[in-house]
């Protein structure tokens, strides 16, 4: 089964710039999402189609994604940012949806 | 406003069978493909199922297909999960979903809270 691989956890200092990586065979072909998750809370989405940001979600976040390879990059990383992300995408059929493990991002 | 409410979690003993509802409002239910999506207790979301908006079009991931069945009701505004064969590894909270589509395929754009499901 397909699968996207996340690093486990990333930390970063307040003000500085976070970046979360997600690898997967498909995403050459395919579109990463970004969701955010907050303790108790349901997951929000934050990017879509690589680069996208839903309306309400701040500047500071931006995507990339190059090859097997997409980024979710939080410039000027604030307190507020400190949460799960998980990266999804589909198989390369498009019917198959799978989300990577998450990454916890700790603002220190 | 997008608000999507689910309900029907609860305690089952393993073996068991639950069917899990949301009910949809503040978009056009019939016009949008809608997802399942769980997570077991401090573990990672885990995608479960898609329906098409006419409901002539589920897919499963394929841990789950066969046991886990995904149906909507569009004049009742509703989404369905029937859950069989239940096991202690489906614990989880599972989200209903709004999903948009595009080239890439579909993606969750909107959630609900979540039922919590316990299987023991």
């Amino acid at each position: 089964s397909y699968e996207l691989t996340q690093p486990p956890s990333v930390s970063v200092s307040p003000g500085h710039t976070a970046r979360i990586t997600c690898s997967g065979d498909a995403l050459p072909k395919k579109y990463a999402y970004w969701y955010q998750q907050k303790p108790g809370q349901a997951p929000v989405l934050v990017l879509f189609e690589d680069t996208k940001r839903p309306s309400g979600i701040p500047e500071r976040f931006s995507g990339s994604s190059s090859g097997t390879m997409a980024t979710l990059t939080i410039s000027g990383a604030q307190v507020e940012d400190e949460a799960d992300y998980y990266c999804y995408s589909t198989d390369s059929s498009g019917h198959h949806c799978v989300f990577g493990g998450g990454t916890k991002l700790t603002i220190l | 406003e997008v608000q999507l409410v689910e309900s029907g979690g609860g305690l089952v003993q393993p073996g068991g069978s639950l069917r899990l509802s949301c009910a949809a409002s503040g978009f056009t239910f019939s016009s949008s493909w809608m997802s399942w999506v769980r997570q077991a207790p401090g573990k990672g979301l885990e995608w479960v199922a898609n329906i098409n908006q006419d409901g002539s079009e589920q897919f499963y991931v394929d841990s789950l297909k066969g046991r886990f069945t995904i149906s909507r009701d569009n004049v009742k505004n509703s989404l369905y999960l029937q859950m069989n064969s239940l096991r202690a590894e489906d614990t989880a909270v599972y989200y209903c979903a709004r999903a948009s589509r595009d080239l890439s395929g579909s993606y969750p754009s909107d959630w609900g809270q979540g039922t919590l499901v316990a299987v023991s």
